[in-house]
């Protein structure tokens, strides 16, 4: 069964504190992608990825790291540094990065500060 | 960088024709127009995706006109189930495949 999977579905962070947010794909894809959508937004990019460990950053980098150490994995991390990380959080994924090439959305994780 | 503007908000009855209009003035010249639907808690879902004139698949038709200023998005008969947030997407054309998500048009269907 092929898709985008992200776990957890909900996350809860203390203040202070660093959450790491997991998104896999078994598409084959070389690009990912990972957006905030605040509520009755659209999405912004945080982070993206054309290749295997290579990223770039989107237009709200800040407060927020990521890695592409393999291919079908692009984990966020949201650091302490980001003061308002309440949001959903959704990855996804592309052939590549050409901009006609379609996005593939996983379900989403919806984080929350305690 | 391509900006879209939609409508904030649609309301449809059930087995109607809805079209959703999005407005894209300063579109380049290799930029594809996009369309996703996305339901409350969920990642968007590819609808469809054109450059010109018109194209259709099973879900829906878009229609560009020459100067592709603009695209409407029609979905024929629609149902309850359509009741979801459209966006309407030109992607930033430095071809790093970065989406520009606007606030999207929130279609009601009602029965």
């Amino acid at each position: 069964d092929g898709g985008i999977t992200q776990s957890p579905k909900y996350l809860f962070r203390k203040e202070g504190q660093n959450v790491t947010l997991s998104c896999e794909q078994n598409l084959n894809h070389d690009a990912m992608y990972w957006y905030r959508q605040d509520p009755g937004q659209g999405l912004r990019l945080i982070y993206y990825s054309q290749i295997v460990n290579d990223f770039q950053k989107g237009d709200i980098a800040e407060g927020y790291s990521v890695s592409r150490e393999k291919k079908e994995s692009f984990p966020l991390t949201v650091t302490s540094a980001q003061k308002n990380p309440t949001a959903f959080y959704l990855c996804a994924s592309s052939i590549s990065s050409g901009d006609q090439e379609t996005q593939y959305f996983g379900p989403g994780t919806r984080l929350l500060v305690l | 960088l391509a900006k879209t503007t939609q409508p904030i908000s649609m309301d449809s009855y059930e087995g109607q024709e809805v079209n959703i209009t999005c407005s894209h003035n300063n579109i380049a010249t290799n930029d594809y127009i996009t369309w996703y639907q996305q339901f409350p808690s969920q990642g968007p879902r590819f609808i469809i995706q054109g450059y010109k004139t018109k194209v259709t698949n099973e879900v829906a038709s878009l229609f560009i006109p020459a100067d592709r200023k603009s695209s409407t998005l029609s979905l024929p008969r629609v149902s309850l189930s359509d009741t979801a947030v459209y966006y309407c997407l030109v992607a930033d054309s430095s071809n790093t495949g970065k989406l520009i998500f606007g606030q999207g048009t929130t279609l009601q269907v009602k029965p």
